[in-house]
């Protein structure tokens, strides 16, 4: 059992369509980040998020820490084929090592 | 900045083999972490370093795998001998905080 599933596994959608994917976890986190990558690099970090509540947006993504600090959502607006890629949630239990979820891989077709 | 930085960025060997990954950390990043990548377990956690001390090793599948960083701006994961099983994209990476962390572009490993 992953510390943190995310969900769908995979999504595959038109260029423009709106989309979510969700970060969950029976823990509670004292802060969740989000990476994406892409085919043939490491991941690279795009948020952090600290706050229960918070909402975080950069450009077309907008990145949400559930109150509990348990779960987090990453939701794109008219996704772009540039959005194609493997997002990836992370959090560290009890301040301990950055443990990953197994990722959402997001493809969006021209 | 380089960025960290990996090599080889493809490994084919043959079972039994040793194999050898290389990482130089970004200046200045006092954690460095192996992690090794699968489509069926994701991103796994095999050690971490801080001030080239291994912290945490328990993520090491076993005796067949070892690390070092024998100074800040280099560190090894051996495997000796390697299995089919081992292959995997395996990836350094680095920090400041151990919160924020910097990824190489890994190393592709296929043990044949």
């Amino acid at each position: 059992t992953q510390l943190l599933e995310q969900s769908p596994q995979f999504l595959s959608i038109q260029e423009g369509e709106n989309l979510t994917v969700y970060c969950n976890s029976s823990s509670v986190f004292s802060s969740l980040q989000w990476y994406r990558q892409e085919p043939g690099e490491g991941p690279v970090l795009l948020v952090t998020v600290v706050t229960g509540g918070e909402v975080k947006k950069l450009k077309r993504l907008t990145f949400q820490f559930g109150d509990a600090r348990k779960d987090s959502s990453l939701h794109i607006t008219a996704a772009q084929p540039g959005d194609t890629g493997l997002y990836l949630c992370a959090g560290a239990p009890n301040n301990n090592d950055m443990r990953f979820g197994a990722g959402t891989r997001l493809t969006v077709k021209p | 900045d380089a960025g960290v930085i990996q090599s080889p960025r493809h490994e084919v060997t043959e079972m039994g083999q040793e194999v050898t990954l290389r990482c130089k950390p970004i200046s200045g990043h006092d954690y460095l972490f192996w992690y090794r990548q699968t489509m069926m377990r994701g991103l796994e956690l095999l050690i971490y370093f801080n001030n080239n001390v291994p912290i945490d090793d328990s993520g090491m599948p076993e005796d067949r795998f070892s690390a070092k960083m024998p100074n800040a701006s280099f560190s090894t994961l051996k495997i000796q001998p390697s299995e089919p099983r081992d292959s995997a994209v395996y990836f350094c990476a680095s920090s400041r905080t151990r919160k924020k962390l910097f990824f190489g572009s890994g190393t592709q490993l296929s043990v044949l």
